[in-house]
């Protein structure tokens, strides 16, 4: 069975610009969870999306947002880069009522 | 203060050692507690999973959680230089709205020498 999966793997981008991270979840899975782990730290928590709602938003400046698709895809998408947003960003995928998430590979994006 | 405290070692140890990773944390509402594995450079596996207190065993694994001390442990029995890896303790409570956010501890930095 596939797991979550995301793209790109890799990413650079210059400071100023705009990013898209994709996120595909766990077949049946409904919900959507985005985190940022930076070198060293443990994942923080950006975004969680249910039934394409928002469900819940991490302390993330409103340069951060997120959506959902109807086949319950998502995209992370970070505004205005800035060094510091040079990061792991990682996907998870979880049941409707699931505590359990099940994360996907990451995107390591470098901000120069 | 952090809402969970882990220590990130890194600790080192012979193969077929016992190892012991903690966190505490601090959130008394927390109820679901978790345990991933992270292999350099990807995203982390789900090991352990447990609600509320008690102990879960699978395999070489165990996962203890005292909610009177706030306080979880992960122990590695038998370990294997196959489980060197960076462990992350992770938890959970149920938020208004429905949210299901984790908090992370930082990790621990574990490597098993043959």
């Amino acid at each position: 069975d596939a797991g979550v999966t995301q793209s790109p793997t890799h990413l650079i981008k210059t400071r100023g610009q705009q990013v898209t991270l994709r996120c595909s979840p766990i077949s049946g899975h409904k919900s959507v969870s985005w985190y940022q782990q930076v070198l060293g730290q443990g994942p923080q928590f950006i975004f969680q999306y249910y039934e394409k709602e928002e469900r819940g938003r991490g302390n993330f400046p409103d340069r951060f947002s997120a959506r959902q698709f109807p086949n319950y895809s998502s995209e992370l998408n970070v505004n205005a880069l800035l060094l510091g947003d040079s990061a792991l960003y990682l996907c998870a995928s979880s049941l409707p009522r699931g505590e359990t998430q099940y994360f996907g590979p990451g995107t390591r994006l470098l901000v120069l | 203060q952090k809402e969970v405290e882990q220590d990130p070692g890194p600790l080192s140890v012979p193969e077929g050692a016992i190892v012991s990773l903690n966190c505490t944390y601090s959130n008394s509402a927390f109820q679901y507690f978790m345990w991933y594995r992270q292999y350099s450079r990807k995203g982390p596996e789900l090991l352990m999973y447990t609600y509320s207190s008690g102990n879960k065993e699978d395999g070489r694994f165990t996962a203890q959680v005292d909610k009177s001390s706030k306080y979880i442990s992960l122990f590695i029995r038998d370990s294997q230089p196959s489980d060197s890896a960076t462990y992350l303790c992770a938890m959970s409570a149920q938020e208004s709205g429905g949210s299901e956010k984790l908090v992370f501890g930082k990790g621990t930095k574990l490597t098993v020498n043959p």
